[in-house]
Protein backbone atom coordinates (compact mmCIF):
# COMPACT_ATOMS: atom_id res chain seq x y z
CA UNK A 1 0.00 0.00 0.00
CA UNK A 2 0.92 3.46 -0.57
CA UNK A 3 2.51 5.18 2.09
CA UNK A 4 0.87 8.77 1.39
CA UNK A 5 -2.51 10.30 1.26
CA UNK A 6 -3.39 13.06 -1.41
CA UNK A 7 -6.72 14.71 -2.47
CA UNK A 8 -7.75 12.99 -5.18
CA UNK A 9 -8.51 16.14 -7.79
CA UNK A 10 -7.64 20.10 -7.25
CA UNK A 11 -8.31 22.90 -9.54
CA UNK A 12 -6.23 26.02 -10.37
CA UNK A 13 -6.67 28.86 -12.33
CA UNK A 14 -4.10 29.42 -14.94
CA UNK A 15 -1.24 32.00 -13.94
CA UNK A 16 -2.33 31.27 -9.85
CA UNK A 17 0.32 28.87 -7.78
CA UNK A 18 -0.89 25.53 -7.15
CA UNK A 19 -0.24 24.26 -4.26
CA UNK A 20 -0.38 20.01 -3.76
CA UNK A 21 -0.48 18.65 -0.23
CA UNK A 22 0.58 15.32 1.01
CA UNK A 23 0.34 13.37 4.24
CA UNK A 24 2.95 11.33 4.88
CA UNK A 25 2.91 10.35 8.89
CA UNK A 26 4.41 7.00 8.61
CA UNK A 27 7.44 8.23 7.09
CA UNK A 28 10.97 6.74 8.16
CA UNK A 29 14.31 8.52 8.87
CA UNK A 30 15.80 7.67 5.83
CA UNK A 31 12.91 7.99 3.34
CA UNK A 32 12.84 11.19 0.90
CA UNK A 33 9.67 12.62 -0.62
CA UNK A 34 9.28 12.44 -4.55
CA UNK A 35 7.02 14.22 -6.68
CA UNK A 36 6.14 12.94 -10.24
CA UNK A 37 3.67 14.21 -12.25
CA UNK A 38 1.81 11.76 -15.49
CA UNK A 39 0.32 14.03 -18.09
CA UNK A 40 -2.49 11.99 -19.92
CA UNK A 41 -1.70 8.71 -21.59
CA UNK A 42 2.44 9.31 -21.27
CA UNK A 43 5.13 7.85 -19.02
CA UNK A 44 5.46 10.15 -15.31
CA UNK A 45 8.07 12.48 -14.82
CA UNK A 46 10.40 13.16 -12.07
CA UNK A 47 9.49 16.93 -10.52
CA UNK A 48 11.58 17.65 -7.29
CA UNK A 49 12.50 15.36 -3.98
CA UNK A 50 13.66 15.84 -0.32
CA UNK A 51 14.27 14.75 2.74
CA UNK A 52 13.57 17.63 5.33
CA UNK A 53 15.00 20.93 3.93
CA UNK A 54 12.33 22.67 1.56
CA UNK A 55 14.11 22.37 -2.40
CA UNK A 56 13.37 24.44 -5.28
CA UNK A 57 14.31 23.95 -8.70
CA UNK A 58 12.76 25.08 -12.24
CA UNK A 59 9.79 23.17 -12.04
CA UNK A 60 8.72 23.79 -8.80
CA UNK A 61 9.26 24.50 -4.80
CA UNK A 62 8.88 21.77 -1.94
CA UNK A 63 7.88 22.43 1.41
CA UNK A 64 8.42 19.81 3.85
CA UNK A 65 6.81 20.32 7.50
CA UNK A 66 9.28 20.18 9.96
CA UNK A 67 8.23 16.80 11.74
CA UNK A 68 8.40 15.43 8.26
CA UNK A 69 4.73 14.06 8.18
CA UNK A 70 3.49 16.44 5.22
CA UNK A 71 4.45 18.37 2.40
CA UNK A 72 3.73 20.82 -0.34
CA UNK A 73 4.17 21.01 -4.01
CA UNK A 74 4.05 24.61 -5.46
CA UNK A 75 3.58 25.14 -8.61
CA UNK A 76 4.58 29.10 -8.95
CA UNK A 77 2.49 30.02 -12.07
CA UNK A 78 0.46 27.16 -13.20
CA UNK A 79 -0.25 26.92 -16.98
CA UNK A 80 -2.53 24.72 -18.59
CA UNK A 81 -0.07 22.19 -19.55
CA UNK A 82 0.65 20.94 -15.83
CA UNK A 83 -2.57 19.56 -16.19
CA UNK A 84 -1.72 16.19 -15.17
CA UNK A 85 -1.76 13.39 -12.48
CA UNK A 86 0.55 14.50 -9.08
CA UNK A 87 2.29 11.50 -7.36
CA UNK A 88 3.75 12.02 -4.30
CA UNK A 89 5.90 9.40 -3.23
CA UNK A 90 8.17 8.38 -0.29
CA UNK A 91 11.25 5.62 -1.21
CA UNK A 92 14.75 5.01 0.74
CA UNK A 93 17.55 5.76 -2.13
CA UNK A 94 19.44 2.59 -0.61
CA UNK A 95 16.42 0.17 -1.67
CA UNK A 96 17.02 0.16 -5.24
CA UNK A 97 15.18 3.10 -6.06
CA UNK A 98 11.79 1.69 -5.66
CA UNK A 99 8.60 3.76 -5.94
CA UNK A 100 5.13 2.91 -4.77
CA UNK A 101 2.58 5.04 -6.51
CA UNK A 102 -0.82 5.97 -4.88
CA UNK A 103 -3.39 7.14 -7.02
CA UNK A 104 -2.20 10.74 -6.91
CA UNK A 105 -4.33 14.30 -7.10
CA UNK A 106 -5.69 15.04 -10.67
CA UNK A 107 -4.73 18.93 -10.92
CA UNK A 108 -6.65 20.27 -13.59
CA UNK A 109 -5.38 23.84 -14.83
CA UNK A 110 -8.42 26.38 -15.96
CA UNK A 111 -7.94 29.49 -18.13
CA UNK B 1 19.66 11.20 -27.59
CA UNK B 2 19.78 9.84 -24.26
CA UNK B 3 16.43 8.39 -23.09
CA UNK B 4 14.20 5.08 -22.69
CA UNK B 5 12.52 3.46 -25.31
CA UNK B 6 9.29 1.42 -25.60
CA UNK B 7 7.76 -0.25 -28.64
CA UNK B 8 5.29 -0.83 -30.11
CA UNK B 9 2.91 2.18 -28.48
CA UNK B 10 0.09 0.11 -29.44
CA UNK B 11 -0.53 -3.62 -29.53
CA UNK B 12 -3.19 -5.60 -29.88
CA UNK B 13 -2.86 -9.45 -29.24
CA UNK B 14 -5.82 -12.01 -29.63
CA UNK B 15 -6.56 -14.12 -26.06
CA UNK B 16 -4.41 -17.01 -25.25
CA UNK B 17 -1.25 -15.37 -27.21
CA UNK B 18 2.10 -14.37 -25.63
CA UNK B 19 3.21 -10.81 -26.22
CA UNK B 20 6.38 -9.34 -25.82
CA UNK B 21 6.83 -5.46 -25.06
CA UNK B 22 9.97 -3.94 -25.40
CA UNK B 23 12.11 -1.75 -23.46
CA UNK B 24 15.83 -0.30 -24.11
CA UNK B 25 17.74 2.09 -22.46
CA UNK B 26 21.19 3.92 -23.31
CA UNK B 27 21.38 5.96 -19.97
CA UNK B 28 23.69 3.16 -18.70
CA UNK B 29 21.38 2.92 -15.57
CA UNK B 30 21.78 0.23 -13.69
CA UNK B 31 18.21 -0.52 -12.47
CA UNK B 32 15.24 -1.63 -14.82
CA UNK B 33 11.64 -1.73 -14.23
CA UNK B 34 8.47 -2.40 -15.39
CA UNK B 35 4.92 -0.78 -14.06
CA UNK B 36 1.48 -1.41 -15.21
CA UNK B 37 -1.29 0.99 -14.98
CA UNK B 38 -5.31 0.75 -15.41
CA UNK B 39 -7.22 3.61 -15.93
CA UNK B 40 -7.62 5.96 -13.18
CA UNK B 41 -5.12 3.83 -11.38
CA UNK B 42 -1.87 4.55 -9.96
CA UNK B 43 1.48 2.64 -11.64
CA UNK B 44 1.68 -1.31 -10.28
CA UNK B 45 5.18 -2.55 -10.06
CA UNK B 46 5.53 -6.14 -11.58
CA UNK B 47 9.45 -6.83 -12.26
CA UNK B 48 12.45 -4.96 -11.58
CA UNK B 49 15.66 -5.79 -11.85
CA UNK B 50 19.21 -4.25 -10.36
CA UNK B 51 21.65 -6.13 -12.42
CA UNK B 52 21.78 -7.83 -15.64
CA UNK B 53 20.83 -11.45 -15.25
CA UNK B 54 18.97 -10.97 -11.84
CA UNK B 55 15.48 -10.01 -11.69
CA UNK B 56 13.44 -9.66 -8.70
CA UNK B 57 9.07 -9.85 -8.79
CA UNK B 58 7.14 -7.20 -7.83
CA UNK B 59 3.47 -6.73 -6.55
CA UNK B 60 1.92 -7.75 -9.50
CA UNK B 61 4.18 -11.04 -11.15
CA UNK B 62 1.36 -13.56 -12.09
CA UNK B 63 1.14 -14.01 -15.57
CA UNK B 64 4.27 -12.11 -16.26
CA UNK B 65 7.85 -12.92 -17.43
CA UNK B 66 11.57 -11.12 -18.22
CA UNK B 67 15.23 -11.60 -18.53
CA UNK B 68 17.97 -9.21 -18.21
CA UNK B 69 20.79 -10.28 -20.53
CA UNK B 70 21.79 -6.94 -21.30
CA UNK B 71 22.46 -3.72 -19.10
CA UNK B 72 20.60 -1.68 -21.69
CA UNK B 73 17.38 -4.08 -22.29
CA UNK B 74 14.23 -5.67 -20.37
CA UNK B 75 11.83 -7.09 -22.30
CA UNK B 76 8.81 -8.00 -20.44
CA UNK B 77 6.91 -10.92 -21.84
CA UNK B 78 2.48 -10.91 -20.81
CA UNK B 79 1.95 -14.88 -20.99
CA UNK B 80 -1.75 -16.16 -21.83
CA UNK B 81 -1.47 -16.80 -17.77
CA UNK B 82 -2.37 -13.12 -17.30
CA UNK B 83 -5.82 -13.15 -16.77
CA UNK B 84 -6.67 -9.40 -17.89
CA UNK B 85 -3.43 -8.35 -19.64
CA UNK B 86 -5.53 -4.91 -21.16
CA UNK B 87 -3.36 -2.46 -19.56
CA UNK B 88 -0.84 0.61 -20.27
CA UNK B 89 2.33 -0.69 -19.58
CA UNK B 90 5.48 1.63 -18.69
CA UNK B 91 9.02 0.71 -18.11
CA UNK B 92 11.57 3.19 -16.31
CA UNK B 93 15.02 3.20 -15.72
CA UNK B 94 17.38 4.85 -12.83
CA UNK B 95 20.67 4.41 -11.94
CA UNK B 96 21.97 3.19 -7.91
CA UNK B 97 25.43 5.38 -7.98
CA UNK B 98 24.65 8.90 -7.37
CA UNK B 99 21.57 10.78 -8.56
CA UNK B 100 18.84 12.32 -7.41
CA UNK B 101 17.24 8.31 -6.78
CA UNK B 102 14.47 9.21 -9.23
CA UNK B 103 13.56 6.82 -12.32
CA UNK B 104 13.12 7.92 -15.78
CA UNK B 105 9.93 6.29 -17.92
CA UNK B 106 9.35 5.59 -21.26
CA UNK B 107 6.55 6.35 -23.35
CA UNK B 108 4.35 3.22 -22.68
CA UNK B 109 3.09 0.66 -24.71
CA UNK B 110 -0.96 0.10 -24.52
CA UNK B 111 -1.51 -3.19 -24.77
CA UNK B 112 -5.23 -4.11 -25.86
CA UNK B 113 -6.02 -8.09 -26.02
CA UNK B 114 -9.37 -9.29 -27.87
Amino acid sequence: DAKTTQPTSMDCAEGRAANLPCNHSTISGNEYVYWYRQIHSQGPQYIIHGLKNNETNEMASLIITEDRKSSTLILPHATLRDTAVYYCIVSARNAGNMLTFGGGTRLMVKP
Amino acid sequence: DGGITQSPKYLFRKEGQNVTLSCEQNLNHDAMYWYRQDPGQGLRLIYYSQIVNDFQKGDIAEGYSVSREKKESFPLTVTSAQKNPTAFYLCASSTLAGGKGEQFFGPGTRLTVL
